[in-house]
C-alpha cells in the first residue's frame, strides 16, 4: 500500500507570495491533518479535514487555509508569506481522523521564505 | 502555552543500554498519549501509545509508562540499538478529538 505523499518536497518563495502544498493520503483514509514543524516548536497542528469538511483548526492566522477533495486529497494554502512561515509542513492521514487513530505522516514539504 | 513538554532536547546513550525519554503535560483533559519517531527527511512514524486507563504499555523493546498524578510519561528503549538514533516526539490527545498536541522532540543518539 502506498504511503502518504506530499508535493512538492522543497519550495522557495519570497515574502508576500502565496504557496499551495499538496497531500495524497493512504488509499481508504478519509482524514487528513496538517502540521507545521519549526525548530524549538515541535509539530503544531494547523487543521484537520474529513470528508471534505474542516473539523478542527489550530491557532494559526487566516493566511493559512486548506481544503479536501472528494478523493480525500488535500491542499493547504498560505497567502502573503512571511519569513516566519519557513518550516517543514507535514500532512498525516488516518481512517477516521480521531487522535487515537494511528496517523501516517508524509515526508513533508520544506518551505523556505526569503 | 506548551501543553506537552520534552525538556531534554538531546540524549546520548551507549548501544545496548537503556534509553529513557521523558515527557510532561499540563492539560488534565489528555487521556491518550503517543510516541512518534522521526528520521531526517522522513515524516514521523508511530511507535507506541498508551491510554490513561493503563500505566504501562509494552511493545518489544519499547515500553511507555504513564504517571497520571505527576502528568508525566516516559519511553524506555531496551536494549538501545544504533537504528534507534532519531528524534522522538511525544504527543497527547483525548478521545474524540482530531488534534494531536506534540512536544518539541528529543534527539536520541545511540553510541556504538
Amino acid at each position: 500500500k502506498a504511503g502518504v505523499t506530499q508535493t512538492p518536497r522543497y519550495l522557495i518563495k519570497t515574502r508576500g507570495q502565496q504557496v499551495t502544498l499538496s497531500c495524497s493520503p493512504i488509499s481508504g483514509h478519509r482524514s487528513v491533518s496538517w502540521y507545521q514543524q519549526t525548530p524549538g516548536q515541535g509539530l503544531q497542528f494547523l487543521f484537520e479535514y474529513f470528508s471534505e469538511t474542516q473539523r478542527n483548526k489550530g491557532n494559526f492566522p487566516g493566511r493559512f487555509s486548506g481544503r479536501q477533495f472528494s478523493n480525500s486529497r488535500s491542499e493547504m494554502n498560505v497567502s502573503t508569506l512571511e519569513l516566519g512561515d519557513s518550516a517543514l509542513y507535514l500532512c498525516a492521514s488516518s481512517w477516521e481522523g480521531r487522535g487515537t487513530d494511528t496517523q501516517y505522516f508524509g515526508p513533508g514539504t520544506r518551505l523556505t521564505v526569503l | 502555552d506548551q501543553q506537552v513538554k520534552q525538556n531534554s532536547p538531546s540524549l546520548s546513550v551507549q548501544e545496548g543500554r537503556i534509553s529513557i525519554l521523558n515527557c510532561d503535560y499540563t492539560n488534565s483533559m489528555f487521556d491518550y498519549f503517543l510516541w512518534y519517531k522521526k528520521y531526517p527527511a522522513e515524516g514521523p512514524t508511530f511507535l507506541i501509545s498508551i491510554s490513561s486507563i493503563k500505566d504501562k504499555n509494552e511493545d518489544g523493546r519499547f515500553t511507555v509508562f504513564l504517571n497520571k498524578s505527576a502528568k508525566h510519561l516516559s519511553l524506555h528503549i531496551v536494549p538501545s540499538q544504533p537504528g534507534d538514533s532519531a528524534v522522538y516526539f511525544c504527543a497527547a490527545t483525548f478521545f474524540g478529538n482530531e488534534k494531536l498536541t506534540f512536544g518539541t522532540g528529543t534527539r536520541l543518539t545511540i553510541i556504538p
